[in-house]
């Protein structure tokens, strides 16, 4: 019954460093999307997943990669973080009816 | 490509007062809408949304929104506000492409006066 869930909540990263946000969702979608949100900005979608084994890039990639290895996880990882990541990082499903989402709790990261 | 507007970055309404967060989109087809709300250092909670039918949608804690076409807006609107309404909303848009993401405003800050 958690949705979607992801970890880790907290992140504190030096520059270079790489890391990987998962996300994991128990509703059986298809449809999962990465979001950022900075001050001002509102929320910016990064990647999207239309199914398992299918990614794309959204408005604001660069930087990151996803892995949608099966229906249930969407990961984004930084491979090499810089101080222009930090940001709170949402996913996000989408029912197959294309009518509700589902955010997770996010994950504020901090790159120093 | 969809946008949305929303103008106000802060929204100052004294408690008891109705309150009124504006809102407006752009999008080719027709467009489904949504309102959400998020408190300090937590997660988007979702207030409602118009997909199709009437053009008032009552959501979530007493919050409703008005679906204008003709001025292509959705602000959200509720009655009587509480101090415990301050939070940041936001508006977005699904967009008009098969990726079916969310497009999201700015954000406006309402803070509600006791």
């Amino acid at each position: 019954n958690a949705g979607v869930t992801q970890t880790p909540k907290f992140q504190v990263l030096k520059t270079g460093q790489s890391m990987t946000l998962q996300c994991a969702q128990d509703m059986n979608h298809n449809s999962m999307y990465w979001y950022r949100q900075d001050p001002g900005m509102g929320l910016r979608l990064i990647y999207y997943s239309a199914s398992e084994g299918t990614t794309d890039k959204g408005e604001v990639p660069n930087g990151y990669n996803v892995s949608r290895l099966n229906k249930r996880e969407f990961s984004l990882r930084l491979e090499s973080a810089a101080p222009s990541q930090t940001s709170v990082y949402f996913c996000a499903t989408l029912s197959d009816r294309g009518r509700g989402y589902t955010f997770g709790s996010g994950t504020r990261l901090t790159v120093v | 490509a969809q946008s949305v507007a929303q103008p106000e970055d802060q929204v100052n309404v004294a408690e008891g007062n109705p309150l009124t967060v504006k809102c407006t989109y752009s999008v080719s087809g027709n467009p489904y809408l949504f309102w959400y709300v998020q408190y300090p250092n937590r997660g988007l909670q979702f207030l409602l949304k118009y997909i199709t039918g009437d053009n008032l949608v009552k959501g979530s804690y007493g919050f409703e929104a008005e679906f204008n076409k003709s001025q292509t807006s959705f602000h959200l609107k509720k009655p009587s506000a509480l101090v415990s309404d301050s939070a940041l909303y936001f508006c977005a848009v699904r967009d008009d492409t098969g990726r079916r993401a969310l497009t999201f405003g700015s954000g406006t800050r309402l803070q509600v006066q006791p």
